[in-house]
């Protein structure tokens, strides 16, 4: 089975800390998605990288930065921590390839911004 | 911009009632997943589809490409099939794997 493990379940920072989400995954897999989730407005797609070192822009990039360093983690990183980027925060993975492959998800980290 | 579509938005049913859940997207795609997310947070993704039709045990899934209409069945429905029921599109074209999301139908099965 593919396990997509994110770092934590719960986090509660301040406002202006840099704050770093960690997802490891266990599959080999070439593409990894990270995504927010706000009540009313469904996920929304962050960033995705098809590659180390590689990266694209999703919908909502704006104060966000990752790394991806190693094909098995995909690091989220806050600049400096607002608290409209208080949700629920969604790593998920996927096989290579513009070929259509299922994506898996971790158990989402829950993020408040104080 | 509402590229993806559901309704119900809340659905609460008795135990063992026949459950649609509908999806509406309005642009090309090349593929579309239905998920299902369980209070706590993890995501499961229940299936892939392109065209046609696939059943995974109580679970059938159903695409018209024409219509650009997709439906989620649930028969014989159970309290632990309650959770949140996402659709999610491939656009055509679109890089890598990224999704679009519906906003989620809530369901609730009452014993």
């Amino acid at each position: 089975d593919v396990k997509v493990t994110q770092s934590s379940r719960y986090l509660v920072k301040r406002t202006g800390e840099k704050v770093f989400l960690e997802c490891v995954q266990d599959m080999d897999h070439e593409n990894m998605f990270w995504y927010r989730q706000d009540p009313g407005l469904g996920l929304r797609l962050i960033y995705f990288s098809y590659d180390v070192k590689m990266k694209e822009k999703g919908d909502i990039p704006e104060g966000y930065s990752v790394s991806r360093e190693k094909k098995e983690r995909f690091s989220l990183i806050l600049e400096s921590a607002s608290t409209n980027q208080t949700s629920m925060y969604l790593c998920a993975s996927s096989s290579g390839g513009h070929s259509n492959q299922p994506q898996h998800f971790g158990d989402g980290t829950r993020l408040s911004i104080l | 911009k509402n590229e993806v579509e559901q309704s119900p938005q809340n659905l609460t049913a008795q135990e063992g009632e026949f459950i649609t859940i509908n999806c509406s997207y309005s642009v090309g795609i090349s593929a579309l997943h239905w998920l299902q997310q369980h209070p706590g947070g993890g995501i499961v993704s229940l299936f892939m589809l392109s065209s046609g039709k696939k059943k995974h045990g109580r679970l059938i899934a159903t695409i018209n490409i024409q219509e650009k209409h997709s439906s989620l069945h649930i028969t014989a429905s159970h309290p632990r099939d309650s959770a949140v029921y996402i659709c999610a599109v491939r656009i055509r074209g679109g890089g890598a794997d990224g999704l679009t999301f519906g906003k989620g139908t809530h369901l609730i099965i009452q014993p």
